[in-house]
């Protein structure tokens, strides 16, 4: 059974302060990460794919990293603002297979 | 923003009737998705199609059906509304020219099963 995890569940932070929060999948049979964000009340957004080990993203203050030989990614968050609330979400792909598989997903409330 | 549109977007339906949710895309993508979103549970995988007329299950497809007749159309089908089906469902679309792309989502679509 595939699985992904989201650490940590919630996070509260402070606006301005930078923050991270990690996914864990399988190591083996890599095929691709996605990284996707969630307001509340709305439909989850695309941030990031990544499909190399090693691969860095960046989208203004939000960055991610991939290290598929040890099955985790960061998702960075520089200088947070209330606007960055969200849920973020992350899926893995299987090689053999062609559908995503969802963490649950990290809770971050920016504090004003 | 990718063009997919769900209707309806709420629902309310009686224990035992059919209901036919819909999800309309204009991007010509061919793989379709069909999730349903509960507390602690995150996002589940009901129905997929990889084209017209090619649909599979996914982790929780008991009590669902699907049909896509056209590439732009794909409908979940509950024969028989139970309230374990209340649920916001989401639909989602992916392109997969060019290698590997992210999905996009409908609103969504609240169905309350009373």
């Amino acid at each position: 059974i595939l699985n992904v995890e989201q650490s940590p569940q919630s996070l509260h932070v402070q606006e301005g302060d930078s923050t991270n929060f990690t996914c864990s999948f399988p190591s083996s049979n890599f095929y691709a990460l996605h990284w996707y964000r969630w307001e509340t009340a709305k439909s989850p957004e695309a941030l990031f794919v990544m499909t190399l080990n090693g691969d860095e993203k960046k989208k203004g203050r939000i960055s991610a990293t991939l290290n598929t030989k040890e099955g985790y990614s960061y998702l960075y968050i520089k200088g947070s603002q209330p606007e960055d609330s969200a849920t973020y979400l992350c899926a893995f792909k299987a090689g053999n297979n062609r559908k995503l598989i969802w963490g649950l997903g990290t809770s971050l409330a920016v504090n004003p | 923003d990718a063009g997919i549109t769900q209707s309806p977007r709420h629902k309310v339906t009686e224990t035992g009737t059919p209901v036919t949710l819909r999800c309309h895309q204009t991007e010509n993508h061919r793989y379709m998705y069909w999730y349903r979103q509960d507390p602690g549970h995150g996002l589940r995988l009901i129905h997929y199609s990889y084209g017209v007329k090619d649909t599979d299950k996914g982790e929780v497809s008991d009590g669902y059906s699907v049909s896509r007749s056209k590439t732009e159309d794909f409908l979940l089908t509950l024969e028989s509304a139970t309230s374990s089906q209340t649920s916001v469902y989401f639909c989602a679309i992916t392109s997969e020219a060019g290698g590997e792309n992210s999905a996009f989502f409908g609103q969504g679509t609240r169905l309350t099963v009373v």
